[in-house]
Protein backbone atom coordinates (compact mmCIF):
# COMPACT_ATOMS: atom_id res chain seq x y z
CA UNK A 1 0.00 0.00 0.00
CA UNK A 2 1.45 3.19 -1.00
CA UNK A 3 -0.91 5.51 0.69
CA UNK A 4 -0.02 7.86 3.93
CA UNK A 5 -0.09 5.63 7.15
CA UNK A 6 -1.02 6.81 10.43
CA UNK A 7 -0.70 4.85 13.52
CA UNK A 8 -2.04 4.02 15.78
CA UNK A 9 -6.02 4.58 14.53
CA UNK A 10 -7.02 5.32 17.82
CA UNK A 11 -5.83 6.17 21.20
CA UNK A 12 -6.74 6.63 24.61
CA UNK A 13 -5.32 8.57 27.22
CA UNK A 14 -6.00 9.48 30.55
CA UNK A 15 -5.51 13.38 31.92
CA UNK A 16 -1.96 14.17 32.07
CA UNK A 17 -0.70 11.94 29.92
CA UNK A 18 1.60 12.39 26.51
CA UNK A 19 -0.15 11.09 23.21
CA UNK A 20 2.71 10.41 20.05
CA UNK A 21 1.16 10.10 16.98
CA UNK A 22 3.15 8.46 14.05
CA UNK A 23 2.49 9.24 9.95
CA UNK A 24 4.43 7.70 7.15
CA UNK A 25 4.11 9.93 4.20
CA UNK A 26 3.18 8.42 0.45
CA UNK A 27 6.29 6.89 -1.03
CA UNK A 28 7.99 9.45 -3.26
CA UNK A 29 6.62 12.31 -1.04
CA UNK A 30 8.56 14.03 1.15
CA UNK A 31 6.52 17.30 2.76
CA UNK A 32 4.22 15.88 5.80
CA UNK A 33 1.28 18.16 7.16
CA UNK A 34 -0.71 17.92 9.94
CA UNK A 35 -4.47 18.67 10.81
CA UNK A 36 -6.53 18.47 13.74
CA UNK A 37 -10.72 17.67 13.15
CA UNK A 38 -12.30 18.44 16.39
CA UNK A 39 -15.93 17.21 16.91
CA UNK A 40 -18.62 18.90 14.75
CA UNK A 41 -15.85 21.62 13.38
CA UNK A 42 -13.44 21.76 10.27
CA UNK A 43 -10.09 20.75 9.45
CA UNK A 44 -7.37 22.89 11.47
CA UNK A 45 -3.81 23.07 9.77
CA UNK A 46 -1.54 22.43 12.63
CA UNK A 47 1.78 22.28 10.98
CA UNK A 48 3.75 21.18 7.72
CA UNK A 49 7.38 19.71 7.76
CA UNK A 50 9.76 18.91 5.36
CA UNK A 51 12.56 16.61 6.16
CA UNK A 52 14.38 17.57 9.61
CA UNK A 53 12.93 21.09 9.67
CA UNK A 54 9.67 22.71 10.75
CA UNK A 55 8.09 24.53 7.67
CA UNK A 56 5.26 26.15 9.04
CA UNK A 57 3.91 26.00 12.85
CA UNK A 58 1.55 28.78 13.07
CA UNK A 59 -1.18 26.07 13.12
CA UNK A 60 0.23 24.34 16.24
CA UNK A 61 -0.87 25.35 20.04
CA UNK A 62 1.69 26.96 21.87
CA UNK A 63 1.89 24.55 24.92
CA UNK A 64 2.16 21.03 24.96
CA UNK A 65 2.52 20.54 21.40
CA UNK A 66 5.32 19.45 19.21
CA UNK A 67 5.80 17.72 15.60
CA UNK A 68 9.14 16.42 14.19
CA UNK A 69 10.03 14.66 10.61
CA UNK A 70 13.62 12.89 11.56
CA UNK A 71 15.61 11.91 8.89
CA UNK A 72 15.16 8.45 8.96
CA UNK A 73 11.38 7.46 10.20
CA UNK A 74 8.18 8.75 10.45
CA UNK A 75 7.07 12.31 11.16
CA UNK A 76 5.72 12.15 15.46
CA UNK A 77 3.22 14.55 16.31
CA UNK A 78 3.50 14.47 19.98
CA UNK A 79 1.04 15.79 22.83
CA UNK A 80 1.86 16.15 26.30
CA UNK A 81 -0.30 16.65 29.32
CA UNK A 82 -3.14 15.68 27.32
CA UNK A 83 -6.51 17.66 28.42
CA UNK A 84 -10.02 16.46 27.50
CA UNK A 85 -10.07 19.24 24.74
CA UNK A 86 -7.41 17.40 22.37
CA UNK A 87 -10.00 15.19 22.10
CA UNK A 88 -9.73 14.93 17.94
CA UNK A 89 -8.92 13.49 15.06
CA UNK A 90 -5.89 14.06 14.14
CA UNK A 91 -4.85 13.68 10.00
CA UNK A 92 -1.74 13.52 8.21
CA UNK A 93 -1.16 14.72 4.48
CA UNK A 94 1.33 14.37 2.56
CA UNK A 95 2.31 16.24 -1.02
CA UNK A 96 5.50 15.26 -3.16
CA UNK A 97 6.77 18.75 -3.08
CA UNK A 98 5.23 21.31 -4.60
CA UNK A 99 3.81 23.79 -2.16
CA UNK A 100 0.98 24.34 -4.09
CA UNK A 101 -0.07 21.03 -4.96
CA UNK A 102 -2.37 18.59 -4.26
CA UNK A 103 -1.99 16.73 -0.40
CA UNK A 104 -3.28 13.57 0.43
CA UNK A 105 -4.25 12.25 3.22
CA UNK A 106 -3.70 9.66 5.99
CA UNK A 107 -6.51 7.26 7.60
CA UNK A 108 -6.06 9.23 10.99
CA UNK A 109 -5.35 9.02 14.12
CA UNK A 110 -8.76 9.41 16.68
CA UNK A 111 -7.30 10.54 20.24
CA UNK A 112 -9.84 10.11 23.11
CA UNK A 113 -9.09 11.54 26.29
CA UNK A 114 -10.33 10.55 29.52
CA UNK B 1 -8.53 36.07 9.32
CA UNK B 2 -8.60 33.47 6.10
CA UNK B 3 -11.32 32.04 5.50
CA UNK B 4 -13.33 29.58 3.55
CA UNK B 5 -17.07 29.62 3.38
CA UNK B 6 -19.53 26.91 2.89
CA UNK B 7 -23.48 26.23 2.95
CA UNK B 8 -23.33 23.93 5.36
CA UNK B 9 -26.53 21.85 4.06
CA UNK B 10 -27.81 19.27 4.12
CA UNK B 11 -27.97 19.31 0.48
CA UNK B 12 -30.80 16.65 -0.56
CA UNK B 13 -31.19 15.05 -4.24
CA UNK B 14 -32.57 12.61 -5.89
CA UNK B 15 -31.01 9.99 -7.73
CA UNK B 16 -29.54 10.42 -10.70
CA UNK B 17 -30.23 14.77 -10.52
CA UNK B 18 -27.22 17.12 -10.16
CA UNK B 19 -25.30 18.62 -7.52
CA UNK B 20 -23.94 21.72 -7.23
CA UNK B 21 -22.11 22.28 -4.16
CA UNK B 22 -20.16 26.62 -3.79
CA UNK B 23 -17.43 27.76 -1.84
CA UNK B 24 -16.42 31.22 -1.58
CA UNK B 25 -13.03 32.29 -0.09
CA UNK B 26 -11.72 35.64 1.65
CA UNK B 27 -7.99 35.28 0.35
CA UNK B 28 -7.49 36.94 -2.97
CA UNK B 29 -3.83 35.56 -2.83
CA UNK B 30 -5.15 32.28 -3.17
CA UNK B 31 -3.78 29.75 -6.12
CA UNK B 32 -5.01 25.95 -6.03
CA UNK B 33 -8.02 24.97 -4.83
CA UNK B 34 -9.54 21.43 -3.64
CA UNK B 35 -12.17 19.58 -3.07
CA UNK B 36 -12.37 16.71 -0.66
CA UNK B 37 -14.98 13.69 0.05
CA UNK B 38 -14.94 12.86 3.28
CA UNK B 39 -17.46 10.10 4.74
CA UNK B 40 -18.83 9.56 8.01
CA UNK B 41 -15.55 8.79 10.14
CA UNK B 42 -13.18 8.67 7.59
CA UNK B 43 -10.73 10.75 6.02
CA UNK B 44 -10.52 13.46 3.87
CA UNK B 45 -10.60 12.28 0.04
CA UNK B 46 -9.02 14.38 -2.52
CA UNK B 47 -11.82 14.00 -5.50
CA UNK B 48 -10.73 17.34 -7.54
CA UNK B 49 -8.19 20.21 -8.02
CA UNK B 50 -8.16 23.76 -9.90
CA UNK B 51 -5.53 25.82 -10.46
CA UNK B 52 -6.96 28.64 -13.24
CA UNK B 53 -10.35 30.40 -14.00
CA UNK B 54 -12.94 28.23 -15.41
CA UNK B 55 -14.06 24.62 -15.79
CA UNK B 56 -12.19 21.19 -15.17
CA UNK B 57 -13.95 17.78 -15.94
CA UNK B 58 -13.06 14.74 -14.24
CA UNK B 59 -15.56 11.89 -15.00
CA UNK B 60 -19.40 12.64 -13.24
CA UNK B 61 -17.29 15.55 -11.62
CA UNK B 62 -16.76 19.41 -12.91
CA UNK B 63 -14.81 21.99 -10.79
CA UNK B 64 -15.36 25.98 -11.50
CA UNK B 65 -13.37 28.56 -10.49
CA UNK B 66 -13.64 32.51 -10.78
CA UNK B 67 -11.26 34.17 -8.97
CA UNK B 68 -12.73 37.82 -9.78
CA UNK B 69 -15.32 36.90 -7.42
CA UNK B 70 -13.63 34.06 -4.90
CA UNK B 71 -16.10 31.65 -6.13
CA UNK B 72 -15.47 27.80 -6.17
CA UNK B 73 -17.54 24.96 -7.16
CA UNK B 74 -18.46 21.36 -7.12
CA UNK B 75 -20.85 19.93 -9.76
CA UNK B 76 -21.46 16.20 -9.51
CA UNK B 77 -23.63 14.69 -12.45
CA UNK B 78 -25.70 11.87 -12.29
CA UNK B 79 -25.68 11.90 -8.40
CA UNK B 80 -25.48 8.19 -6.60
CA UNK B 81 -26.43 7.02 -2.99
CA UNK B 82 -22.45 6.59 -2.80
CA UNK B 83 -21.83 10.31 -3.39
CA UNK B 84 -23.59 11.05 0.42
CA UNK B 85 -20.82 12.29 2.08
CA UNK B 86 -19.73 15.65 3.50
CA UNK B 87 -17.86 17.69 0.90
CA UNK B 88 -14.98 20.18 1.77
CA UNK B 89 -13.50 22.72 -0.15
CA UNK B 90 -9.99 23.82 0.50
CA UNK B 91 -7.84 26.24 -0.68
CA UNK B 92 -4.15 27.10 -0.55
CA UNK B 93 -2.66 29.88 1.92
CA UNK B 94 -0.88 32.27 0.04
CA UNK B 95 2.58 30.87 1.03
CA UNK B 96 1.39 27.61 -0.03
CA UNK B 97 2.55 25.90 3.35
CA UNK B 98 -0.75 24.62 4.48
CA UNK B 99 -4.85 23.96 3.23
CA UNK B 100 -7.44 26.49 4.56
CA UNK B 101 -10.80 24.27 5.10
CA UNK B 102 -14.30 25.26 4.72
CA UNK B 103 -16.81 23.52 6.95
CA UNK B 104 -17.87 20.98 4.66
CA UNK B 105 -21.40 20.97 2.93
CA UNK B 106 -23.06 17.86 3.69
CA UNK B 107 -24.67 15.86 0.72
CA UNK B 108 -27.37 13.11 0.90
CA UNK B 109 -28.53 11.72 -2.50
CA UNK B 110 -31.64 9.36 -2.53
CA UNK B 111 -32.80 6.73 -4.53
Amino acid sequence: NAGVMQNPRHLVRRRGQEARLRCSPMKGHSHVYWYRQLPEEGLKFMVYLQKENIIDESGMPKERFSAEFPKEGPSILRIQQVVRGDSAAYFCASSPGDVFGEQYFGPGTRLTVT
Amino acid sequence: QKEVEQNSGPLSVPEGAIASLNCTYSDRGSQSFFWYRQYSGKSPELIMSIYSNGDKEDGRFTAQLNKASQYVSLLIRDSQPSDSATYLCAVNNQAGTALIFGKGTTLSVSS
